[in-house]
């Protein structure tokens, strides 16, 4: 059955490494999103892209960078740059390309610093 | 600044009682409006959505309202069940942006 695989479940980063997030997606969705969850706070966007080879930095881009080479995948990288990557990570996607599209969500990955 | 608010941020319930999570935002330009439902540790459920030019979507137990000359939409849960304990998030679809609220996380208590 089609959905959103997130791997890992949860993810752990040590001082100045990198770390990459995957999302996977059979749902034939165009346009797939990254957020972030922080406690207290709603879901924040990192990154969206409406198409292959093609993204657009959200809110809190800095820090994170990611690729859309294929339309099933969108991995999240989190950079050294990133000072307070500790948070729940949700990957999305949607049929409709905007924004403000109705999105399905992942399982998430939990992200933590050693 | 918080675009989406939701109050009470928790709530604690008897089970089968009926109660009422809100969920109020300040951007008049509605797309639509979605809830969604987060067990610990796990990604969002989506639970109902809420076209713009829609008043109200029902599912089962959950009915989800949409005033937008107000700014706020609704979830009612009949007849609570302990299975509904779980944060519930709403999210407001923008012109070209969605918002999402922090959560009400609702304790059915057996």
């Amino acid at each position: 059955d089609g959905g959103i695989t997130q791997s890992p479940k949860y993810l752990f980063r040590k001082e100045g490494q990198n770390v990459t997030l995957s999302c996977e997606q059979n749902l034939n969705h165009d346009a797939m999103y990254w957020y972030r969850q922080d406690p207290g706070q709603g879901l924040r966007l990192i990154y969206y892209s409406q198409i292959v080879n093609d993204f657009q930095k959200g809110d809190i881009a800095e820090g994170y960078s990611v690729s859309r080479e294929k339309k099933e995948s969108f991995p999240l990288t989190v950079t050294s740059a990133q000072k307070n990557p500790t948070a729940f990570y949700l990957c999305a996607s949607s049929t409709g390309t905007g924004k403000n599209q109705p999105q399905h969500f992942g399982d998430g990955t939990r992200l933590s610093i050693l | 600044k918080q675009e989406v608010t939701q109050i009470p941020a928790a709530l604690s319930v008897p089970e089968g009682e009926n109660l009422v999570l809100n969920c109020s935002f300040t951007d008049s330009a509605i797309y639509n409006l979605q809830w969604f439902r987060q067990d610990p540790g796990k990604g969002l459920t989506s639970l109902l959505l809420i076209q713009s030019s829609q008043r109200e979507q029902t599912s089962g137990r959950l009915n989800a309202s949409l005033d937008k000359s107000s700014g706020r939409s609704t979830l009612y849960i009949a007849a609570s069940q302990p299975g509904d304990s779980a944060t519930y998030l709403c999210a407001r679809g923008g012109s070209n942006d969605m918002r999402f609220g922090a959560g009400t996380r609702l304790t059915v208590k057996p």
